[in-house]
């Protein structure tokens, strides 16, 4: 069974906050919540990852709800260059496996 | 730093054929691992390796094998390539053991088998 899931595609407007929903229903205690992109199939790139806390960085914010069962990645204020693939991702409890859901495209619009 | 490399960008092969993926990096990273994606889905680890010498499997291993013999380099061999091998392969890597740092994924193959 998938470890995370998240909805197919959504869209935003240019500017606005873009947030992006996962469901991570079964993590267990020490599994970490990561978020990647990939724009046009590059190669995944990172964006932000969790335990239990929120957190931001310069590109994101990570709200982990309490009892960690999901999470919503939010971009501030969307651009143009945001328009990609999305992903959530448990990170194993060893921390050498990702299991990435199927992800979100996002589209932001002008 | 070329970061994480990985060739041939695209390949072909037949079924039955044997191929090597080849993926570099240059940042003195310890963990090197393997991704496939197929259309509309998530990655999905195939092999990785904590260092040179040591390799463990993912969640989809079958069909694959792979050694680590220096830190820079980790490449992945389809032995008797399938129509089901067709995908994307990304590998990656990062530093340190206990995986709480960012990965960093090369440019990617697509290899499609006929």
């Amino acid at each position: 069974d998938a470890k995370t899931t998240q909805p197919p595609s959504m869209d935003c407007a240019e500017g606005r906050a873009a947030n992006l929903p996962c469901n991570h229903s079964t993590i267990s205690g020490n599994e970490y919540v990561y978020w990647y992109r990939q724009i046009h199939s590059q190669g995944p790139q990172y964006i932000i990852h969790g335990l239990k806390n929120n957190e931001t960085n310069e590109m994101a914010s990570l709200i982990i709800t309490e009892d960690r069962k999901s999470s919503t990645l939010i971009l501030p204020h969307a651009t143009l260059r945001d328009t990609a693939v999305y992903y959530c991702i448990v990170r194993s409890n060893t921390g050498n496996q990702f299991y990435f859901g199927t992800g979100t495209s996002l589209t932001v619009i002008p | 730093n070329a970061g994480v490399t990985q060739t041939p960008k695209f390949q072909v092969l037949k079924t039955g054929q044997s191929m090597t993926l080849q993926c570099a990096q240059d940042m003195n990273h310890e963990y090197m691992s393997w991704y496939r994606q197929d259309p509309g889905m998530g990655l999905r680890l195939i092999h990785y390796s904590v260092g040179a010498g040591i390799t463990d499997q993912g969640e989809v291993p079958n069909g694959y094998n792979v050694s680590r013999s220096t830190t820079e380099d980790f490449p992945l061999r389809l032995l008797s390539a399938a129509p089901s091998q067709t995908s994307v392969y990304f590998c990656a890597s990062r530093t340190g053991y206990n995986g709480y740092n960012e990965q960093f994924f090369g440019p990617g193959t697509r290899l499609t088998v006929l």
